[in-house]
């Protein structure tokens, strides 16, 4: 089946740091989302995209739909504490909008 | 607060017992969405309602089964429960049929520990 690969796993970074995690695909996605998962909540969409090539922005979090449509990158920049959680890409194939899920990138903050 | 509630938020069962989670989507939400997630993975679909109907099936054992009620609200049946089956169970809701642009809200899960 379909699968999206995220990486890295988990991310051990000091505060203030810039963060950069990916998605891949062998699959051409029609959406990429990025969510957040804090702990003991559920997960929060944090950027859509919709368009390849599309460059989106939410506060210090940057996304991109790559230009293949195979892949998807989030940027974090000047990491603080409550950036901390689980981010998870999703991909939408085709017509039947189901998300295909990466297996998630764990965020830890170095104290 | 995503505005979908589940309950219980917690529980704790034996092996072989059966359990119901319960789901209450964002008001006007058609769509609802089961997910599982064992400790440290991802979120694994399990199955997907829109109004009343079962729209797409994911990797669900035949010991657990779903629906959704007239109101909107859905409830995930576990039977025979093992060891295994010790997750997070999370329920999302969507606007669209089948989520077309993608946005889920999520709940904040009911956590399931079989001992």
């Amino acid at each position: 089946g379909q699968q999206l690969n995220q990486s890295p796993q988990s991310m051990f970074i000091q505060e203030g740091e810039d963060v950069s995690m990916n998605c891949t695909s062998s699959s051409i996605f029609n959406t990429w989302l990025w969510y957040k998962q804090d702990p003991g909540e559920g997960p929060v969409l944090l950027i859509a995209l919709y368009k390849a090539g599309e460059l989106t922005s939410n506060g210090r979090l940057t996304a991109q739909f790559g230009i293949t449509r195979k892949d998807s990158f989030l940027n974090i920049s000047a990491s603080i504490p409550s950036d901390v959680g689980i981010y998870f890409c999703a991909g939408q194939l085709g017509s039947n909008y189901q998300l295909i899920w990466g297996a998630g990138t764990k965020l830890i903050i170095k104290p | 607060d995503s505005g979908v509630t589940q309950t219980p938020k917690h529980l704790i069962t034996a092996t072989g017992q059966r359990v119901t989670l319960r789901c209450s989507p964002r008001s006007g939400d058609l769509s609802v969405y089961w997910y599982q997630q064992s400790l440290d993975q991802g979120l694994q679909f399990l199955i997907q309602y829109y109004n009343g109907e079962e729209r797409a099936k994911g990797n669900i054992l035949e010991r657990f089964s779903a629906q959704q009620f007239p109101d909107l609200h859905s409830e995930l049946n576990l039977s025979s429960l093992e060891l295994g089956d010790s997750a997070l169970y999370f329920c999302a809701s969507s606007v669209g049929l089948a989520g077309s642009t993608g946005e889920l809200f999520f709940g904040e899960g009911s956590r399931l520990t079989v001992l």
